[in-house]
């Protein structure tokens, strides 16, 4: 199936840096997620997207909707350990409410 | 409250054997969705149930895939017979009429075929 194009694939950052990362698509979404995967865990929505050129924070986190409507940027400020884990974006497809097609994942590790 | 509930955590079966997961979505969530996400690779949907219909079930291998949905509450996945591409973590979710905010993920099962 289907698969989002993120980048990087992984990163090593030392603590306190901030990181960015981001997704794309060929196709055009409705919405943009993003979600963070912890081991052993399912996914966790951080944020949300729902309009064209949105860009919406959760506390250290700044998430942007693409005005094409075919990407969507993550950026983490001042990275600490908790932040560890694998982010994966999501587009809601227009044609079906409901379903999430996800990106290929960024894998996130923090130094001390 | 509680989140969507899966079992079992982990599995590990030979190939050709049956396998079923279970689970429990958060209550009063319509919407059930089984994903399934191999390593190194985010999750792909299977099928998706409104209540207790399969309206998107496209993307499963139907020849040993099936799954149900009694009552609209509780769903099990099966694989019949499985084979050595079939491991992987199956991730069961649920939501409200589809909203993307309460879209809740299980913490899957894990499964190994050897």
């Amino acid at each position: 199936g289907q698969q989002l194009n993120q980048s990087p694939q992984s990163m090593f950052i030392q603590e306190g840096e901030d990181v960015s990362m981001n997704c794309t698509s060929s196709s055009i979404f409705n919405t943009w997620l993003w979600y963070k995967q912890d081991p052993g865990e399912g996914p966790v929505l951080l944020i949300a997207l729902y309009k064209a050129g949105e860009l919406t924070s959760n506390g250290r986190l700044t998430a942007q909707f693409g005005i094409t409507r075919k990407d969507s940027f993550l950026n983490i400020s001042a990275s600490i350990p908790s932040d560890v884990g694998i982010y994966f974006c999501a587009g809601q497809d227009p044609g079906t409410a409901s379903k999430l097609t996800f990106g290929t994942g960024t894998r996130l590790q923090v130094t001390l | 409250e509680a989140g969507v509930v899966q079992s079992p955590r982990y599995k590990i079966i030979e190939k050709k054997q049956p396998v079923a997961f279970w689970c429990n979505p958060i209550s009063g969530h319509n919407t059930l969705y089984w994903y399934r996400q191999n390593l190194g690779q985010g999750p792909e949907l299977l099928i998706r149930y409104e209540n207790e219909e399969a309206v998107d079930d496209s993307q499963l291998p139907k020849d040993r895939f099936s799954a149900e949905r009694l009552k609209g509450v509780d769903s099990t996945l099966k694989i019949q017979p499985a084979e050595l591409g079939d491991s992987a973590v199956y991730l069961c979710a649920s939501s409200l009429g589809g909203e993307v905010y309460g879209y809740t993920f299980g913490s899957g099962t894990r499964l190994t075929v050897v």
